[in-house]
């Protein structure tokens, strides 16, 4: 099945640094979403973006709708221990009454105390 | 408040059998999405669902079936179980069918073995 391009595919810190991670589509979004999923649980929603060009914060994430609308950014400051997990992005088509979401690849952050 | 929940949270089957999977929606709900979760890979849509009528539907064969019932809870349905259907099933609910605002919030999921 289709999934966006996200990457890196996986990042090794220490606690306390900030951390990056992106996302790429060939179509066109008219939302973003960025998930985190813990070992054995579902993805639990982080941040929802509705505008090209928004930039929304959640506490220590901030996360950009890209002014192209394909693509995303999510930013995380002064990582902490509880950070660590897998950690998606979801984007949704122009059109259509679906809440069909194509999920990015998936980015693994494990955070070193 | 009760978030979306879902049963059974791990079974295993054998081949060429049929499983029946559970999903209640957050209250409030009338939207209930099915994706598929491969080991190491992000959800894959199956279906959508709102106000009892599918709304969506992914590239999954015709074995994979699906209804919600007047209450908004839904069952997801797979027959002639294959190997390669073994995965993390989740169901996600919404208040809407889509737009804004149209977050989707994922239950636990059910664990599927297939052997």
């Amino acid at each position: 099945g289709q999934q966006l391009n996200q990457s890196p595919q996986s990042m090794f810190i220490q606690e306390g640094e900030d951390v990056s991670m992106n996302c790429t589509s060939s179509s066109i979004f008219n939302t973003w979403l960025w998930y985190k999923q813990d070992p054995g649980e579902g993805p639990v929603l982080l941040i929802a973006l509705y505008k090209a060009g928004e930039l929304t914060s959640n506490g220590r994430l901030t996360a950009q709708f890209g002014i192209t609308r394909k693509d995303s950014f999510l930013n995380i400051s002064a990582s902490i221990p509880s950070d660590v997990g897998i950690y998606f992005c979801a984007g949704r088509t122009v059109g259509g009454a679906t809440n069909k979401l194509i999920f990015g690849t998936g980015t693994l952050l494990a955070v070193q105390p | 408040d009760a978030g979306v929940t879902q049963s059974p949270t791990h079974l295993i089957k054998t081949r060429g059998q049929h499983v029946t999977l559970r999903c209640s929606p957050i209250s409030g709900h009338k939207s209930v999405s099915w994706y598929q979760q491969v080991l190491g890979q992000g959800p894959q849509f199956i279906f959508q669902y709102y106000e009892k009528e599918e709304r969506g539907r992914g590239n999954f064969p015709d074995r994979f079936s699906a209804r919600q019932f007047p209450n908004y809870s839904s069952e997801l349905n797979v027959n002639a179980l294959l190997l390669g259907d073994s995965a993390l099933y989740l169901c996600a609910s919404s208040l809407g069918a889509g737009g804004v605002p149209g977050e989707l919030f994922f239950g636990e999921g059910s664990r599927l073995t297939v052997l």
